[in-house]
């Protein structure tokens, strides 16, 4: 079974819907991130959250927003999905302390269309 | 603020090595990373160098630091086609900063 998952894998919807896209993990890493990915522009982080209580925005948090509802579950949200949302968006996850490093741990992305 | 610069092609013949480079702004971070991306799939940690090291040698892949430079280059020996996919460098601790990545194309 996969450690990271994320639902729906696609979804198409209109402009000005609301969306939530869901990321599960069972690696019980305290830390959690959501990514969108463009092609030309790598991978710009969303939003963070290190523990339960702890959430961070990222370099490109506006128009999204996110839950942290349990150490295993981290949601992120659009209030009204605009075109230039449309992406290929990633959660993944770390264990704080590694020795070797801040290794993450990605799901298999949700690709999202709005049209 | 932090960046991370690649460029976004290469390609290359089965056989061949490769060399995917990587400049980055931020020289605290205690390691450097390398991911690789598989079509249709998430990132994967390929290897990391540790800020202060120089070099780091993994069976095929040879990573290379220069820290005065700020550049980090990623070498994969006889490369195979399998090794087609698309590299990212990062560098960051707790948060990560990923650069555009490079599309890897080995050709038969």
């Amino acid at each position: 079974d996969a450690d990271v998952t994320q639902t729906p894998r696609n979804r198409i919807t209109k402009t000005g819907k609301r969306i939530m896209l869901e990321c599960s993990q069972t690696k019980g890493h305290d830390r959690m991130y959501w990514y969108r990915q463009d092609p030309g522009l790598g991978l710009r982080l969303i939003y963070y959250s290190f523990d339960v209580k702890d959430i961070n925005k990222g370099e490109i948090s506006d128009g999204y927003s996110v839950s942290r509802q349990a150490q295993a579950k981290f949601s992120l949200s659009l209030e009204s999905a605009i075109p230039n949302q449309t992406a290929l968006y990633f959660c993944a996850t770390s264990d704080r302390g590694k020795s070797s490093g801040d290794e993450q741990f990605f799901g298999p992305g949700t690709r999202l269309t709005v049209l | 603020g932090e960046d991370v610069e690649q460029s976004l092609f290469l390609s290359v013949r089965e056989g061949d090595s490769s060399v995917i480079n990587c400049t980055y702004t931020d020289s605290s971070s205690t390691y450097l990373y390398w991911y690789k991306q598989e079509p249709g799939a998430g990132l994967q940690l390929l290897t990391y160098i540790f800020s202060n090291m120089d070099m780091k040698q993994d069976q095929r892949l040879t990573v290379l630091l220069n820290k005065k430079d700020k550049h980090l280059s990623l070498r994969i020996a006889d490369t195979q086609t399998g090794d087609s996919a698309i590299y990212f460098c990062a560098e960051g601790e707790g948060k990560l900063i990923f650069g555009q990545g490079t599309e890897l194309s080995v050709k038969p």
